[in-house]
């Protein structure tokens, strides 16, 4: 596609559930980050993947976050055991070459209950 | 830490009216972006500046990176509806990342 797509666009889970969040980059991009925006805050960086190289995973919050890429196209960005503070909007996005200006995706707004 | 302080933060004029809101930080960035975020997406690129000093216009939009490459600042001319949104600052820094401020929330009301 001609954007960053991401899915779902919404998810309400569970406290204690596990989720699972999709992200498709532009093709042809090699820079790939998950940002989160939780309401009146900033976008506060989670993780970044470049190529082939090691992820900078600095920010993730907790060992309950994981994201994996699978070289330079989909990352799922994982949740285990959703706690309500994780309630937020999930941004990813992507660059060439991590150069240059981003292309963000609509998001996905978690809501745990 | 790279800490993105922008004012104000909330912002409300009547259409025609002139604005601008701010970027400021203590650390220096190789280059400050600006994006506009609406309800619902995700934040778009308006521009770039990399040198100290610059000025970028896009179209009723003015753009100017601090001499010190530490702070900028976003001026508005003749506001319209349609520049409603959430103006975010973004420096880059290290490894390609890039620290975002809070945002300057902008409503022009027509």
């Amino acid at each position: 596609g001609a954007g960053v797509s991401q899915s779902p666009s919404n998810k309400v889970t569970e406290k204690g559930k596990d989720v699972e969040l999709r992200c498709d980059p532009i093709s042809g991009h090699t820079a790939l980050y998950w940002y989160r925006q939780r309401l009146g805050q900033g976008l506060e960086f989670l993780i970044y993947f470049q190529g082939n190289s090691a992820p900078d995973k600095s920010g993730l919050p907790s060992d309950r976050f994981s994201a994996e890429r699978t070289g330079e196209s989909v990352s799922t960005l994982t949740i285990q055991r959703t706690q309500q503070e994780d309630s937020a909007v999930y941004l990813c996005a992507s660059s060439l070459q991590g150069a240059g200006g981003y292309t963000f995706g609509s998001g996905t707004r978690l809501t745990v209950v | 830490t790279q800490l993105l302080e922008q004012s104000p933060q909330f912002l409300s004029i009547q259409e025609g009216e002139n604005l601008t809101v701010y970027c400021n930080s203590s650390s220096v960035f190789s280059s400050l972006q600006w994006y506009r975020q609406e309800p619902g997406e995700g934040p778009v690129l308006l521009v770039t500046v990399v040198t100290g000093g610059e000025v970028k216009k896009l179209k009723r939009l003015t753009f100017q990176f601090g001499d010190a490459r530490k702070d900028s600042s976003l001026h508005i001319t003749a506001a319209q509806p349609g520049d409603t949104g959430l103006y975010l600052c973004a420096g880059r820094y290290g490894n390609n990342r890039l620290a975002f401020g809070k945002g300057n929330q902008v409503v022009v009301i027509p």
